[in-house]
Parts: C-alpha cells; sequence; structure tokens
C-alpha cells in the first residue's frame, strides 16, 4: 500500500511557465515532507521541505504548499528553466523525524521544453 | 564542505555472492540511512544508523544488513546474492537522529547476474 503517491508519471511544461508537482499522502502521522530531485545517474538533491505547522515554504523560485485536510502537497516551481528537467520525489516523516525512514513517491518526470 | 561519498560506484556480481558497499557521510553529520533505488518499487528504506546502533530497519530480508563504525562511515552488506537484488543502493546522511532532512550519495549501481 502506498502511503505517498505521485499520480502522473511525468509533466511537460515550457520554458518560463509555472511546473507544478503534486503528491498524496495517506498516513495522517506524516507531518515533515520533503521534495527531492533527481539526474539520471545521480543521488537525489534535497529541493525544499515543509513541517506540518505551515502550509507554505517558499524559496526562490520554488514553492511547496501543504493542504492537511487533503493530505496533498504540491510544488511549485517559477519560471520553470531548461535545468529543471529531472525526475522529483515527494516524501514523508513520521513525527519526530525519520522513525521508518522517508516514505517516497515513485517520482514525477519532469520535461522542461524550450 | 564534501557531501555524501559512496564507493563503489558501479558493480557487477554474480548469484549467491555477497557484496559490500560503503559510505563516507557529511562531515560533522552522525547519522546514515540506507535507501534501495529500482524502477518498479521506487525508493525504498533499507537501514538508519546513529551513533553505531542500527535505528531504524525497512522491510528487507535478513540478508540486507549494515554498520556503521566510531568516525559515522557506513557499510551495507548483502549476502547471497539474487538477481532481484540489482539495484541503485543509496546512502544518505543527517546531522541527528532523528533527522528530517537527509542529504543522498551518488549511489552504488549493483547488477547482478
Amino acid at each position: 500500500d502506498q502511503q505517498v503517491k505521485q499520480n502522473s508519471p511525468s509533466l511537460s511544461v515550457q520554458e518560463g511557465r509555472i511546473s507544478i508537482l503534486n503528491c498524496d499522502y495517506t498516513n495522517s502521522m506524516f507531518d515533515y515532507f520533503l521534495w527531492y530531485k533527481k539526474y539520471p545517474a545521480e543521488g537525489p538533491t534535497f529541493l525544499i521541505s515543509i513541517s506540518s505547522i505551515k502550509d507554505k515554504n517558499e524559496d526562490g523560485r520554488f514553492t511547496v504548499f501543504l493542504n492537511k485536510s487533503a493530505k496533498h502537497l504540491s510544488l511549485h516551481i517559477v519560471p520553470s528553466q531548461p535545468g529543471d528537467s529531472a525526475v522529483y520525489f515527494c516524501a514523508a516523516s513520521e513525527a519526530g523525524g525519520g522513525a521508518d525512514g522517508l516514505t517516497f513517491g515513485k517520482g514525477t518526470h519532469l520535461i522542461i521544453q524550450p | 564542505k564534501a557531501g555524501v561519498t559512496q564507493t563503489p560506484r558501479y558493480l557487477i556480481k554474480t548469484r549467491g555472492q555477497q557484496v559490500t558497499l560503503s559510505c563516507s557521510p557529511i562531515s560533522g553529520h552522525r547519522s546514515v540511512s540506507w535507501y534501495q533505488q529500482t524502477p518498479g518499487q521506487g525508493l525504498q528504506f533499507l537501514f538508519e544508523y546513529f551513533s553505531e546502533t542500527q535505528r531504524n530497519k525497512g522491510n528487507f530480508p535478513g540478508r540486507f544488513s549494515g554498520r556503521q563504525f566510531s568516525n559515522s562511515r557506513s557499510e551495507m552488506n548483502v549476502s547471497t546474492l539474487e538477481l532481484g537484488d540489482s539495484a541503485l543502493y543509496l546512502c544518505a546522511s543527517s546531522a541527528s537522529w532523528p533527522g528530517n532532512t537527509i542529504y543522498f550519495g551518488e549511489g552504488s549501481w549493483l547488477t547482478v547476474v
């Protein structure tokens, strides 16, 4: 049973537009959420995180939104750049940290078109 | 500062053999965790170590084991390799345990033939 779901395996966005990547979770004990970006043949790179006490966190072009009632989070990238083309993983952990490690979604492949 | 370093980067093993993978965490980080990435299952948690003690373990058979040394470096071992063990093995470190944010190395690609 997948506790973290990324329902879009791929997403294509034009350069300069907004990219919105979505993630849903089922475990109500999750209280810390992260996004990682992964290029082929490299390890995932930490992008941005959000605690359940907040509903928004911004870092430059990246903003993560958390809707606890809907158990949904999203990553917005504005404006999208060619270097943003990668696989994006959503991850979640339970209260107090990664007691069972981070639980990852299966990823969304973002393609930025020129 | 240097990131998480994993060795070897690529290796090929035969079914039934065993393999040991090594990980050096970011300087000052004391918690190390291991993940397996496969195309079908995505990223799955193997185990986590802090202060030379295994703190958590994922849902993997006993053939998968690990350890952490006093300098926080970690190794994982897979015995009696099976074809299905072919995967990217990722090590990650965090400053403390439990650590909310973990930082990954580039991974060790294991192919079992």
